[in-house]
């Protein structure tokens, strides 16, 4: 069965440095993709970036980046030059399966809280 | 700019009242999600849809939840009786089941639920 697991509850950082925000997974399908999510105070849930098992290379998007080891099975969440609207819970998630044939399911972990310091 | 709509986006209700929650998922996409926000279970899935079939309710209390989407633009979350331990927050979220590069699903901003 599949599994994600966030093992920081909580985190501080100061403004304009960077934060790796854990995650690893667990899962015996060949194919699957994993998704960060940003869940502010105001409590919706916002797409950040995806890294598909099969892409070559770590995902980008803008200041965010994930680290993608597949052998060790980590998909850490790389924020750089932190920002005060960065403070927000930041959740992990994974969907099992070829895109094609899944029915892109999700399932999250529990979730880091990060906290931006000026 | 499409989103998912979600209604109420409060509610405060007594033991053993209905509740129902509604949702409109954004236009073209084909699967449908009901996920449950707690503090101490986080994000659990309770219901999914593809094409308004149910594929999979199992996170569901089936006693007293049931989950419809009577078309295309409305998917339902309803609970009968509701009990203290259903105070949550609701989101619900859709996407497009093929095709699509990635398969990110997009949340509505969710019911919070509270049951006294």
């Amino acid at each position: 069965a599949q599994k994600i697991t966030q093992t920081q509850p909580g985190m501080f950082v100061q403004e304009k440095e960077a934060v790796t925000l854990d995650c690893t997974y667990d899962t015996s399908d060949p194919s699957y993709g994993l998704f960060w999510y940003k869940q502010p105070s105001s409590g919706e849930m916002i797409f950040l970036i995806y890294q598909g098992s099969y892409d070559q290379q770590n995902a980008t998007e803008g200041r965010y980046s994930l680290n993608f080891q597949k052998a060790r099975k980590s998909a850490n969440l790389v924020i750089s030059a932190s920002q005060l609207g960065d403070s927000a819970m930041y959740f992990c998630a994974m969907r099992e399966g070829n895109y094609g044939g899944a029915t892109n399911k999700l399932i999250f972990g529990t979730g880091t809280l990060l906290a931006v310091q000026p | 700019d499409a989103r998912v709509t979600q209604t109420p986006r409060h509610k405060v209700t007594e033991m053993g009242q209905e509740v129902t929650m509604r949702c409109q998922p954004i236009l073209g996409h084909n699967t449908v999600f009901w996920y449950r926000q707690t503090m101490m279970q986080g994000l659990e899935l309770l219901a999914y849809f593809r094409n308004r079939a149910p594929l999979d309710d199992s996170g569901m209390p089936k006693d007293r939840f049931s989950a419809e989407m009577p078309d295309a633009t409305l998917a339902t979350l309803k609970i009968q009786p509701s009990e203290p331990r259903d105070s949550a927050v609701y989101f619900c979220a859709s996407g497009l089941g093929r095709g699509a590069n990635t398969g990110e699903l997009f949340f509505g901003e969710g019911s919070r639920l509270t049951v006294l």
